[in-house]
């Protein structure tokens, strides 16, 4: 199972953009990357997930370079609200479990 | 929207008394997850069940925690005896069939044990 590395805490301010990049050397060729949100005392929250290129929601977009061993998730224009952890993941649908990180600590400051 | 249920919220419980925690998943979903998230620290999945049969369970202390799904739609996980290391947070989460990184979580039940 490919094993991922994102920083541990990024601070922002409201209404600016948020990048943040997943390392994941070790991809599988069926594995798909996918990420979660999650709010103190609630349970994490499935946002988008890609295979390669660029993927877009209502929530945020994700841009996966061509070697895919890294992935970058861009929210636009952050919130106070969107204070949270954020979770990488990498795996296929098939086998083996999802596995949380540690997860980046997002902070939005006013 | 549809939502997976968890009961209760909230546990305080004292070391070695028994406690139990049920889990409703979405209508239509085969797969339930239970996890376990301490403070701090990313969720790990504790017990994984198609429709009534344990997938993997490879992570659950089976000495003090069981699980059931009996009739393939809702679950409870159980600790017997709760020790103090047990306080964490429980997540109930489930999947469409062949959607396991599409994940919906519970609110989770926030067990503290004394």
């Amino acid at each position: 199972l490919a094993k991922t590395t994102q920083p541990i805490s990024m601070d922002s301010y409201e209404g600016q953009e948020v990048n943040i990049t997943c390392s994941h050397n070790n991809i599988a060729t069926n594995d798909y990357i996918t990420w979660y949100q999650q709010f103190p005392s609630q349970g994490p929250r499935f946002i988008i997930q890609g295979y390669k290129t660029k993927v877009t929601n209502e929530v945020a977009s994700l841009f996966i370079p061509a070697d895919r061993k890294s992935s970058t998730l861009s929210l636009p224009r952050v919130s106070l609200s969107d204070t949270a952890v954020y979770y990488c993941l990498v795996g296929d649908n098939q086998g083996g479990k999802l596995i949380f990180g540690q997860g980046t600590e997002l902070s939005v400051k006013p | 929207e549809a939502e997976v249920a968890q009961s209760p919220r909230y546990k305080i419980t004292e070391k070695s008394q028994a406690v139990a925690f049920w889990c409703d998943p979405i209508s239509g979903h085969a797969t339930l997850y239970w996890y376990r998230q301490i403070l701090g620290q990313g969720p790990e999945l504790l017990v994984q069940f198609q429709d009534e049969s344990v997938v993997d369970d490879s992570q659950l202390p089976k000495d003090r925690f069981s699980a059931e799904r009996l009739k393939g739609v809702d679950s409870t996980l159980k600790i017997q005896p709760a020790e103090l290391g047990d306080s964490a947070m429980y997540l109930c989460a489930s999947s469409l069939d062949g959607e396991r990184y599409e994940q919906y979580f519970g609110p989770g039940t926030r067990l503290t044990v004394t």
